[in-house]
């Protein structure tokens, strides 16, 4: 069965704390995506990941294949970083599968 | 610049009434998708397309169909025969970047069927 599953659901955070989403699925993958959803409905692509970490200024994502597990990591959180963050998995041939999202809000 | 455009960016329709919502991407990628999104669940599939004049159904297909004429064109048809139509719809395509895959959206289009 093709699960994604994120926790939290929701995440309120203060200004300059450090932050972290998880997420996990259930089969192998060929590649893991973390994605950045605006309060308009836009949708950014933030990592790609399909072993290791990858690093983009604040951010980190991490992920390790034998656990089936991802995770998120911002640090020095800022009010900007308010978004939902959603983890997608691809497994064999071009079909994506998301989690429900996690809502974070940084306090200023 | 490179992007994927969605128009309109709402959409207001009478129920029974069929509506077309608009894909356009100008990043030369092959493969286009339609998702649906709803409060509280993540994004389903509705309709792929890997390659120009083929497409295949997601997990949601019913009571929406799709048309892959041009490369950069998928426009998504809600259909009257598709039971809760109002949704935010996404379009996303994806492509070879710097040697990894990478997806990219569109902004979305908010349905309302009344």
């Amino acid at each position: 069965k093709n699960e994604v599953e994120q926790s939290p659901q929701n995440l309120t955070a203060q200004e300059g704390e450090f932050i972290t989403i998880n997420c996990s699925y259930s089969v192998g993958i060929s590649a893991l995506h973390w994605l950045q959803q605006h309060p308009g409905g836009g949708i950014v692509s933030l990592f790609m990941l399909s072993s290791g970490k990858k690093k983009h200024g604040r951010l980190i994502a991490t992920i390790n294949i034998q656990e089936k597990h991802s995770s998120l990591h911002i640090t020095a959180s800022h009010p900007r970083d308010s978004a939902v963050y959603i983890c997608a998995v691809r497994y064999t041939g071009n079909q994506f599968y998301f989690g429900t999202g996690t809502s974070l809000t940084v306090i200023p | 610049d490179g992007g994927i455009t969605q128009s309109p960016k709402y959409l207001f329709r009478k129920e029974g009434q069929n509506v077309t919502l608009s894909c356009e991407q100008n990043l030369n990628h092959d493969a286009m998708y339609w998702y649906r999104q709803d409060p509280g669940q993540g994004l389903r599939l509705i309709y792929y397309s890997q390659i120009v004049n083929d497409f295949q159904k997601g997990d949601i297909a019913e009571g929406y169909s799709v048309s892959r004429e041009k490369k950069e064109s998928f426009p998504l048809t809600v259909t009257s025969a598709q039971k809760n139509p109002t949704a935010f719809y996404l379009c996303a395509s994806i492509g070879e970047e710097s040697g990894s895959y990478e997806q990219y959206f569109g902004p979305g289009t908010r349905l309302t069927v009344t």
